[in-house]
């Protein structure tokens, strides 16, 4: 069981620079969401999508841009990397995204930006 | 001010111990309450989650919520050296797992 599965698992960038983070779900679950995580500040929600076609923006969505094409991928893309932007980076899914919609995590993608 | 605050600990308890986690929160539109457990290089997983006020047990795990007092809390009895991790507390209004917001998570450490 795949579960959750989030490329790659460590990136260093040069500020400036552009990337893609890849996440991808085999649980079919409508709701998908990108977190960061950070020391001192907890996972905080990026960007998130209750389905193909519609995604709608977190609690820092600045510098990240998303799209969502099928159900089972949800890539977080990086637009001009900023050292700010160094952290840990999860890709969530959930069945319905509602009361008691379990989060389902991924490894984690870990991103250091000089 | 976070509307969720945790503290990051570290905590050390011996083996067999009981621990005690807890969060505060300012908002009172939040109805949902989860823990999530994290081992260290690994995803979150869900550990327990209520709703609204009250007690729930599961194995060594117990969860309180006082929504008067704007309080949860993670009870674990006889700690074990695999329940070395850190929690974070987690909690959303009606729109649940679209909008989770999570404290800063303690990090546990239980000693044999």
């Amino acid at each position: 069981n795949a579960g959750v599965t989030q490329t790659p698992k460590f990136q260093v960038l040069k500020t400036g620079q552009s990337m893609t983070l890849q996440c991808a779900q085999d649980m079919n679950h409508e709701y998908m969401s990108w977190y960061r995580q950070d020391p001192g500040m907890g996972l905080r929600l990026i960007h998130y999508s209750v389905g193909a076609g519609i995604t709608d923006q977190g609690e820092v969505p600045n510098g990240y841009n998303v799209s969502r094409s099928t159900t089972e991928d949800f890539p977080l893309r990086l637009l001009s990397a900023a050292p700010s932007q160094t952290s840990v980076y999860f890709c969530a899914s959930s069945y319905s995204g509602g009361p008691y919609g379990e989060l389902f995590f991924g490894e984690g993608s870990r991103l250091t930006v000089l | 001010q976070k509307e969720v605050e945790q503290d990051p600990g570290p905590l050390s308890v011996p083996e067999g111990a009981i621990v005690s986690l807890n969060c505060t929160y300012s908002n009172s539109a939040f109805q949902y309450f989860m823990w999530y457990r994290q081992y260290s290089r690994k995803g979150p997983e869900l550990l327990m989650y209520t709703y609204s006020s009250g007690n729930k047990e599961d194995g060594r795990f117990t969860a309180q919520v006082d929504k008067s007092s704007k309080y949860i809390s993670l009870f674990i009895r006889d700690s074990q050296p695999s329940d070395s991790a850190t929690y974070l507390c987690a909690m959303s209004g009606l729109q649940g797992a679209q909008k989770l917001v999570f404290g800063q998570g303690t990090r546990l450490t239980i000693n044999p």
